[in-house]
């Protein structure tokens, strides 16, 4: 149980293209999603937090318009990366919070990535 | 604001050596501290995780305790295998005992173990 998976895993497009990502729980409710970003050989910075039925809250420094979020269904999230640009190339990692889950088994499960290049 | 370093990789071992990954942390109030694993071609997993300060976290032969003198969380496993090869993150949130804050990670470790 507690699987996430990512769609595309990887994906190449045009500089001023824009590119969507869906994360989807797929055996259980996600009222909150997690998208990270990840470089070569540097940690996973949280990029913003998705809540079901509302709007998404964004780190500091992580342009809204750039990176739309959609969480419209307690099993799906999207990132669409707007008008990209080589420099948006990168490891987009999601992660789902079990909705029903109590207390210390209210776990973070991650998604497999998906692998970003911007030409 | 919160952080986590883990030491420098790549780490490679023979089967059957001892395995050390260091992680320290800095962060305000009592941070929660994770230890996740991402095998090839798939998404991170929760190896082990530790609440509060002296506690021991442990799974599949891994442990790590939680030092608060230190703000230290390294990961120990006696005698590791082929299939422990994976990169290892450090992780923490603050507050609670559960991961559903924002983590935190290290830069990761890639441990890579030959027959």
């Amino acid at each position: 149980g507690a699987v996430v998976s990512q769609h595309p895993s990887r994906v190449i497009c045009k500089s001023g293209t824009s590119v969507k990502i869906e994360c989807r729980s797929l055996d259980f409710q996600a009222t909150t999603m997690f998208w990270y970003r990840q470089f070569p050989k540097q940690s996973l910075m949280l990029m913003a937090t998705s809540n079901e039925g509302s709007k998404a809250t964004y780190e500091q420094g992580v342009e809204k318009d750039k990176f739309l979020i959609n969480h419209a269904s307690l099993t799906l999230s999207t990132l669409t990366v707007t008008s990209a640009h080589p420099e948006d190339s990168s490891f987009y990692i999601c992660s789902a919070r079990d909705a029903e889950a109590q207390g210390a088994k209210n776990e973070q499960y991650f998604g497999p990535g998906t692998r970003l290049t911007v030409t | 604001g919160d952080s986590v370093t883990q030491m420098e990789g790549p780490v490679t071992l023979s089967e059957e050596a001892f395995l050390t990954i260091n992680c320290t942390y800095t962060a305000t109030g009592y941070p929660s501290l994770f230890w996740y694993v991402q095998y090839p071609g798939e998404g991170l997993q929760l190896l082990l995780k530790a609440t509060k300060a002296d506690d021991k976290g442990s799974n599949k032969g891994f442990e790590a305790t939680y030092r608060k003198e230190t703000t230290s969380f390294h990961l120990e496993k006696g005698s590791v295998q082929v299939s422990d090869s994976a990169v290892y993150f450090c992780a923490l949130t603050g507050g609670g005992g559960t991961s559903y804050g924002k983590l935190t990670f290290g830069q990761g470790t890639i441990l890579t173990v030959h027959p």
